[in-house]
């Protein structure tokens, strides 16, 4: 299998942007996805196939791929953007990476 | 509404077994890949397994192989997750998800789009 690595924690102050990595060595040929987690509640998609974004998702969260690295870029930080944030990719084999996770904190 | 609802967890002691269900609404059952993913206290998320659409193909996390069994039955918009010799390190919220998954023209694709609000598996003397 293979590994995907997220720095522990990012801090940003409100309005300004948030960038979060994720880095694999798979991530060149598979997607990436982001989930937000706030305390005591269940994951949510915030972005899939990379860049796209669910309804629903503010248009303040993006997603970008360089090469072995993706990114979730929060413009504009709000308070309630405070949460753990997962990446996830896939490949057609079956089994299914997640990051480690990245606690964002909003200064 | 599409919901997916968790039930089963509890306090169990080493050893033992527990089988979770996950009651699925609001769409078409059969038509989705499905998944179970754990949280230990404190900790990030663990995909466990995975099942297609007709149960045919199933996948495991190494650490729960041989031990674990997901199943589903379509008919009563169900999903399980029988888990045997649980130890403690199985202690976790266990979340069910449903699953998109396909080909497009860049690459294939999977990911979680709906997830329960989970249910509490302690593992513990």
């Amino acid at each position: 299998s293979y590994e995907l690595t997220q720095p522990p924690s990012v801090s940003v102050s409100p309005g300004q942007t948030a960038r979060i990595t994720c880095s694999g060595d798979a991530l060149p040929k598979q997607y990436a996805y982001w989930y937000q987690q706030k305390p005591g509640q269940a994951p949510v998609l915030v972005i899939y196939k990379d860049s796209e974004r669910p309804s629903g998702i503010p248009e303040r969260f993006s997603g970008s791929s360089s090469g072995t690295t993706v990114t979730l870029t929060i413009s504009g930080v709000q308070a309630e953007d405070e949460a753990d944030y997962y990446c996830q990719s896939a490949d057609s084999s079956g089994p299914v990476v997640f990051g480690g996770g990245t606690k964002l904190t909003v200064l | 509404e599409v919901q997916l609802v968790e039930s089963g967890g509890g306090l169990v002691q080493p050893g033992g077994s527990l089988r979770l269900s996950c009651a699925a609404s609001g769409f078409t059952f059969s038509s989705y890949w499905m998944s179970w993913v754990r949280q230990a206290p404190g900790k990030g998320l663990e995909w466990v397994a995975n099942i297609k659409q007709d149960g045919s193909e199933k996948y495991y996390v190494d650490s729960v192989k041989g031990r674990f069994t997901i199943s589903r039955d379509n008919a009563k918009n169900s999903l399980y997750l029988q888990m045997n010799s649980l130890r403690a390190e199985d202690t976790a919220v266990y979340y069910c998800a449903r699953d998109s998954s396909g080909y497009d023209l860049k690459s294939y694709y999977y990911y979680m789009d709906v997830w329960g609000k989970g249910t509490t598996v302690t593992v513990s003397s």
